[in-house]
C-alpha cells in the first residue's frame, strides 16, 4: 500500500517567518495530495489540497508544490501567525484511502 | 465551524457497556467514514459507507458495529470494549467514494472515547 513519510515532526518559528513541512510518498499511482490541520480538540481540517495534473497551487498564505518524479510534495505557510499552531497532516491517495503522513507539531513562537 | 457534526463530544464508557457514537452531514454526500486516531498519531481509515452501504471494513474487530440509516446519518455502535479502545472517533464525508480526487474528505470533531 501507499507510505507517506512526514518531516520534520516538530517545527517551531518566529512570528511572521515562513514554515515548510515535506512529504513523500511511494505509490506513483497516487493522485490527490491534501494538507490537513487539527487543532486542539477538533478534527482534521482541509486547508489545501493538489492534484497530480497541477504543480503548484496558492490559496493566500499558504501554498503547496508538488514533484511527481520525485514523489513529494510540500506545504509553504508564509507570514506565520499564532494561529497558525496546530498539528499538520500531509496525505496521498489512491481512490477511496488517504494515507496520512504521521504529522508536523508547529509552533509559532510570539 | 465544521460541517460534520458527532455527538457526543465526549463518552466515558466501562467495558460492560452498550453505547453509541453518532455522525449527521448536510452536505448531500454520498460517502461516510469512520475514524480512530490516537493521541498524537495521524487518523486510521475503519469503515466506509457509499451510498449507505458498507462498502469498506479495514478488518475492525467486531465490537464496533457501523450503521447508516440514510444518507446523512452515520453510527458507530459499541459493546464490550477495551481500554486500549480509547481515542477520538472521527467521522468524515465526501461527495462519493473512491472520488477523493474530486471530492475532498471534510471532518466532524469526533468524539472522545475514554474505556474504563
Amino acid at each position: 500500500g501507499e507510505n507517506v513519510e512526514q518531516h520534520p515532526s516538530t517545527l517551531s518559528v518566529q512570528e511572521g517567518d515562513s514554515a515548510v513541512i515535506k512529504c513523500t510518498y511511494s505509490d506513483s499511482a497516487s493522485n490527490y495530495f491534501p494538507w490537513y490541520k487539527q487543532e486542539l480538540g477538533k478534527g482534521p481540517q482541509l486547508i489545501i489540497d493538489i492534484r497530480s495534473n497541477v504543480g503548484e497551487k496558492k490559496d493566500q498564505r499558504i501554498a503547496v508544490t508538488l514533484n511527481k518524479t520525485a514523489k513529494h510534495f510540500s506545504l509553504h505557510i508564509t507570514e506565520t501567525q499564532p494561529e497558525d499552531s496546530a498539528v499538520y497532516f500531509c496525505a496521498a491517495s489512491i481512490h477511496y484511502k488517504l494515507s496520512f503522513g504521521a504529522g508536523t507539531t508547529v509552533t509559532v513562537r510570539a | 465551524d465544521t460541517e460534520v457534526t458527532q455527538t457526543p463530544k465526549h463518552l466515558v464508557m466501562g467495558m460492560t457497556n452498550k453505547k453509541s457514537l453518532k455522525c449527521e452531514q448536510h452536505m448531500g454526500h454520498r460517502a461516510m467514514y469512520w475514524y480512530k486516531q490516537k493521541a498524537k498519531k495521524p487518523p486510521e481509515l475503519m469503515f466506509v459507507y457509499s451510498y449507505e452501504k458498507l462498502s469498506i471494513n479495514e478488518s475492525v474487530p467486531s465490537r464496533f458495529s457501523p450503521e447508516c440509516p440514510n444518507s446523512s446519518l452515520l453510527n458507530l455502535h459499541l459493546h464490550a470494549l477495551q481500554p486500549e479502545d480509547s481515542a477520538l472517533y472521527l467521522c468524515a464525508s465526501s461527495k462519493g467514494q473512491g472520488d477523493s480526487y474530486n471530492s475532498p474528505l471534510h471532518f466532524g470533531n469526533g468524539t472522545r472515547l475514554t474505556v474504563t
